[in-house]
């Protein structure tokens, strides 16, 4: 199996911030690198697919970039709705192994 | 725009047999443009991803637990189902189904799952006796 990997695994912010948060996979994926938000009692939301992608409805504040094992997702001018668990996901192969999460809080 | 609601028993006894089943609105189930899945998430814990199939039955299933899983495909119901076998307190979580955009890739001639675009609100199964 694909090892994906997330750091950090948890930060605080402030409204306004710009967060980053990264994920590697234990072996090259290419592009097929998938991240979704998840709030408290929901379902996840997908954000970003193959890697840099935009899901049609994602505020253009969201973007993703990488290839191969090293990805980033970049969340520029934090706003009060973002705070929440962000995991990436690869899609390379199954089974399409997903990261341990990214819990993003309120500084 | 696809809608997916999962139902099924939420209080499962230790060695049974777990079912829950998807319905798919706004869309057909029957189209090649998805792979129907399941994704899972113990309380507290990440997302595993399960199993997907497709509507011509190609199936990918998650080798953890694919000699415990059978996935199909009803389309005259519009829905797709999950049976887990053997069941202990390890699948107790919040069952999702979902539906991975299919990707045709043209030097292998083959199609496959890729990003959960759509998913469930997602179903607590508690396994305990």
């Amino acid at each position: 199996d694909i090892q994906m990997t997330q750091s950090p695994s948890s930060l605080s912010a402030s409204v306004g911030d710009r967060v980053t948060i990264t994920c590697r996979s234990s072996q090259s994926i290419s592009s097929n690198l998938n991240w979704y938000q998840q709030k408290p009692g929901k379902a996840p939301k997908l954000l970003i697919y193959a890697a840099s992608s935009l899901q049609s409805g994602v505020p253009s504040r969201f973007s993703g970039s990488g290839s191969a094992t090293d990805f980033t997702l970049t969340i520029n001018s934090l706003q009060p709705e973002d705070f929440a668990t962000y995991y990436c996901q690869q899609s390379y192969t199954p089974p399409f192994t997903f990261g341990p999460g990214t819990n993003v809080d309120i500084k | 725009q696809l809608h997916l609601q999962e139902s099924g028993p939420g209080l499962v006894k230790p060695s049974e047999t777990l079912s829950l089943t998807c319905t798919v609105s706004g869309g057909s189930i029957s189209s090649t443009s998805h792979f129907w899945g399941w994704i899972r998430q113990p309380p507290g814990k990440g997302l595993e991803w399960i199993a997907s199939m497709y509507y011509s039955g190609s199936t990918y299933h998650n080798p953890s637990l694919k000699s415990r899983v059978t996935i199909s495909v009803d389309t005259s119901k519009k829905q797709f189902s999950l049976k887990l076998t053997s069941v202990t307190a390890a699948d107790t979580a919040v069952y999702y189904c979902g539906s991975q955009l299919a990707y045709y890739d043209t030097l292998t001639n083959s199609v496959g799952p890729q990003q959960v675009d759509y998913w469930g609100q997602g179903t607590l199964v508690i396994v305990s006796s």
